[in-house]
């Protein structure tokens, strides 16, 4: 059974902190990490789609790097703001005929 | 762009009724849409993948006469929830896979909560 693990499963920071979350998976027959945002009550929102080990992607103040050779990868919120605040989900994908695999998610609350 | 609607957003209906919900792509062909449940503080576990014009795919464990998947477009599938019972209340959402992206990327919908009481 192919298990993706997120950490922490919560956190609270105030506005202007920077944090970072953790997304392990699989390290064997890799073939993309998917990060998703999702804001209450909308879709999730892809954020990423990493498929290279050392990939680096960056979108505005949110970035993420990929480790695939011990399997796990960051996500990273420079500066949080309020509207920063969503559940962060991670899904790997092992590629042919294979499915996206979600961990459960680390919920993230920005106070102003 | 890669907009999913799925309707209806919520539903509450009595034990041994069934429940149809909807998903649409409003601006791209799908061939392939996926359906997800999720539990209270568990992943989105895959029920079934919806090829067009062809039979769903279901994961193990969950029952095909239970779950109706049809998807007879190019933009719209839909899961019938047959006979539900309090034990299927759970949040269900759609995806649609894009035929241009390569790395399974999936456009989700924003969920239906169904209650069943």
């Amino acid at each position: 059974i192919l298990n993706v693990e997120q950490s922490p499963q919560s956190l609270h920071v105030q506005e202007g902190d920077s944090t970072n979350f953790t997304c392990s998976f699989p390290s064997s027959n890799f073939y993309a990490l998917h990060w998703y945002r999702w804001e209450t009550a909308k879709s999730p929102e892809a954020l990423f789609v990493m498929t290279l080990n050392g990939d680096e992607k960056k979108k505005g103040r949110i970035s993420a790097t990929l480790n695939t050779k011990e399997g796990y990868s960051y996500l990273y919120i420079k500066g949080s703001q309020p509207e920063d605040s969503a559940t962060y989900l991670c899904a790997f994908y092992g590629g042919s005929q294979g499915n996206l695999i979600f961990g459960k998610g680390t919920k993230l609350s920005v106070k102003p | 762009g890669a907009v999913v609607s799925q309707h209806p957003s919520w539903v509450i209906c009595k034990s041994g009724t069934s429940v149809k919900i909807e998903c649409r792509s409003l601006d791209f062909q799908a061939t392939t849409m996926f359906w997800y449940r999720q539990f209270p503080k568990q992943s989105l576990m895959l029920m079934a993948t919806s090829n067009e014009g062809s039979k769903a795919t279901y994961e193990q464990g969950v029952e095909k006469d239970k779950f109706l998947i049809n998807h007879a477009s190019l933009t719209l599938s839909t899961l019938t929830v047959t006979s539900a019972h309090p034990e299927d209340s759970s949040f269900y959402i759609c995806s649609a896979r894009d035929l241009g992206l390569s790395h399974n990327e999936q456009f989700f919908g924003p969920g239906t909560r169904l209650t069943v009481l």
